[in-house]
């Protein structure tokens, strides 16, 4: 079974410039997440997805950021317009949707490094 | 709110030694606890996690961990580390009766060393 995948593995763009970042999770889990590392820190939650709902967006840290997930397969984060302070790493996570969900563990993706110049 | 604090951002231990990367934590109700590692130059890979039952967790690599209430703790121990187990250690809380919904809180991450 193929895990999730994230595209790019890195970017390098000027502020100013916009990046997409895309993940696809692991086939069948209607649960998506996205989170960032940044600067060494703590790793920080953005948004959670069930399908294409967004279930929770409480980590985003402003209307800079545009996530989206039609159709309720892949997703993608948009950042625009970038600035230095969004540098860091982007990881995607994905879970199945059973009744006891809570439990569920979160498969995470190898992340975007993102670096804004 | 929930938190999660890993007081150490970097354990050298030799090879052969027992390792324990520690981590305490802070939610309203009954926790579900998770360990995840980052290898260099790879994403997160689950480890163990503890939702409810034995306080003592089994994972992958030979590790495991231990979940103490009193303490509120969930330190992650391997009675014999290996080189290959150096990398970064990522303790993560959720509270599933808290206002968190469905979302990991995460420590800061503690870097292993594991010398020959």
């Amino acid at each position: 079974e193929a895990g999730v995948t994230q595209f790019p593995s890195h970017s390098v763009i000027e502020k100013g410039q916009t990046v997409t970042l895309r993940c696809d999770p692991i086939s069948g889990h209607d649960n998506l997440y996205w989170y960032r590392r940044v600067m060494g820190k703590e790793i920080k939650f953005l948004l959670h997805f069930v399908k294409e709902s967004k279930q929770d967006e409480s980590g985003m840290p402003n209307n800079r950021f545009l996530a989206e997930r039609t159709g309720g397969t892949y997703s993608t984060l948009k950042v625009q317009p970038a600035e230095l302070e969004d540098s860091g790493v982007y990881f995607c996570a994905s879970s199945p949707r059973t009744s006891g969900f809570s439990q569920e563990t979160q498969y995470f993706g190898p992340g975007t490094r993102l670096l804004v110049l | 709110a929930q938190s999660v604090a890993q007081p150490e951002d970097q354990v050298n231990v030799a090879e052969g030694n027992p390792l324990t990367v520690k981590c305490t934590y802070s939610v309203s109700g009954n926790p579900y606890l998770f360990w995840y590692v980052q290898y260099p130059n790879r994403g997160l890979q689950f480890l163990l996690k503890y939702i409810t039952g034995d306080n003592l967790v089994k994972g992958s690599y030979g590790f495991e961990a231990e979940f103490n209430k009193s303490q509120t703790s969930f330190h992650l121990k391997k009675p014999s580390a290996l080189v290959s187990d150096s990398a970064l250690y990522f303790c993560a809380v959720r509270d599933p009766l808290g206002a968190a919904g469905n979302k990991l809180t995460f420590g800061g991450g503690t870097r292993v060393l594991v010398k020959p």
